[in-house]
């Protein structure tokens, strides 16, 4: 069955970086994109950006253009995001989702647990 | 960006039906049919229940329903059950492969 696993919780200092990992299996890791999508506390659901295991291919939202890295590991069929230069206001659950590369669905169909990352000095 | 309009909250008693309206602009609810909904119970991951604006994947119950007139698009929940007390989403294609979601709409069963 179709499976994304994150990485578990982090604590992190203003200015710090995190890198969190989303492992999935079950499908063609190159078939599809991953978006992370993340939620602050008691808050909505908000798209960082995507990336395309086929060609590392990005796309961020704006607002997170200058602090978010996506990359891949094919070998192991995992994606992973950094943000950089933390603040509290990025405290939040950061989700993993199959899709969101393209239009068409399938989009946003499988996702990860949520990873919690707390900023706080 | 700016998130979809969602209200906070609605209700419903059992066996009643539910509308969630997700209201967007012609940049993204008004512009593509990529407009879907998704469940959310405290402390567990999104679930998706409508893409494509009414189309339900397998597994979900056909008392979920979607439509879209213009930039809103809306959620029905037919036969309310105990178990669809939850947070719902909407989310949208923005364009140049951007996404958008809503605020969210909490549900609750009377």
């Amino acid at each position: 069955q179709i499976q994304l696993v994150q990485s578990g919780a982090e604590v992190k200092k203003p200015g710090a970086s995190v890198k969190v990992s989303c492992k999935t299996s079950g499908y063609t890791f190159s078939d599809y994109g991953v978006s992370w999508v993340r939620q602050a506390p008691g808050l909505g659901l908000e798209w960082v950006g995507w990336i395309t295991p086929f060609n590392a291919n990005t796309n961020y939202a704006q607002k997170f253009q200058d602090r978010v890295t996506m990359t891949t590991d094919t070998s192991t069929s995992t994606v992973y995001m950094e943000v950089r230069s933390l603040r509290s206001d990025d405290t939040a659950i950061y989700y993993c989702a199959r899709g969101g590369s393209s239009a068409p669905p399938p989009n946003f169909d499988y996702w990860g647990q949520g990873t919690l990352v707390t900023v706080s000095s | 960006q700016s998130a979809l309009t969602q209200p906070p909250s609605a209700s419903g008693s059992p066996g009643q039906s539910v509308t969630i309206s997700c209201t967007g602009t012609s940049s993204d609810v008004g512009g593509y049919n990529y407009v879907s909904w998704f469940q959310q119970y405290p402390g567990k991951a999104p679930k998706l229940m409508i893409s494509e604006v009414d189309e339900r994947p397998s597994g979900v119950p056909d008392r979920f329903s979607g439509s879209k007139s213009g930039s809103t698009a809306s959620l029905t929940v037919s036969g309310l059950q105990a178990e669809d007390e939850a947070y719902y989403y909407c989310s949208s294609y923005a364009g140049t492969k951007n996404w958008v979601f809503g605020g969210g709409t909490k549900l609750t069963v009377l």
